[in-house]
């Protein structure tokens, strides 16, 4: 069965330094997203790509942020100087249709900010 | 701003019995809705999902039922079984201004615990 898949699955980074945080969606998928969970809080949405660019982003999504598809099947997530309040689970998602779709998660990147 | 509610953070029920848990949404223009089961150190897996032109969708032992003019949706589980001791999210793809484009919005989460 196809699914989503992220790596690494544990990052620990110190505060400022830029992290990279890799996903490969299902391979015939076309819609794709980052979510976050704070722990103890509920996962929130990031950002949504579509057709190489920003389909949508969050409020969170500022301009630390930034996602890229360099090929046919990653998806990256890159935080260009981290917080401790980047510290997060954070979630790659798919799908093959943008409505009435469900998408699928991958296991999540725990990421840590010293 | 809760779009969609989960009001109960946690459930307990015995191996056998129905587990019943309870989203609530604010805008009516909501017209698809999902659960996802959530394990510790895992993602979201996708259950089952409903559209609003049903009332109910069923999938094995999961139900989902809507109420629209409630503003609620529940999934039941029947029977339940330990391993569906997990937190469970109900989320739909619409954004405070009812129109969507895709991203989730989720629920808190209800922990479930299936005693056996």
């Amino acid at each position: 069965e196809p699914e989503v898949t992220q790596t690494p699955s544990h990052q620990v980074t110190q505060m400022g330094q830029e992290v990279i945080l890799r996903c490969v969606p299902i391979s015939n998928h076309l819609y794709f997203y980052w979510y976050r969970q704070i722990l103890g809080q509920k996962v929130e949405f990031l950002v949504s790509f579509y057709n190489n660019e920003i389909s949508e982003k969050s409020e969170i999504f500022d301009d630390q942020f930034s996602v890229e598809r360099p090929d046919g099947s990653n998806f990256t997530l890159k935080i260009r100087s981290t917080k401790l309040e980047d510290s997060a689970m954070y979630f790659c998602a798919s799908s093959g249709q943008i409505l009435y779709n469900e998408q699928f998660f991958g296991p999540g990147t725990r990421l840590t900010v010293l | 701003d809760q779009q969609v509610k989960q009001n109960s953070p946690s459930l307990s029920v015995q191996e056998g019995r129905i587990s019943i848990l309870n989203c609530d949404y604010t805008n009516s223009m909501f017209d698809y809705f999902l659960w996802y089961k959530k394990y510790p150190a895992e993602g979201p897996t996708f259950l089952i999902s409903i559209s609003s032109i049903k009332d109910k969708n069923e999938d094995g032992r999961f139900t989902v039922f809507l109420n629209k003019s409630a503003k609620h949706l529940s999934l039941h589980i029947v029977p339940s079984q330990p391993g569906d001791s997990a937190v469970y999210f109900c989320a739909s793809p619409h954004n405070a201004g009812g129109t969507s484009y895709g991203k989730l919005t989720f629920g808190q989460g209800t922990i479930l615990t299936v005693h056996p």
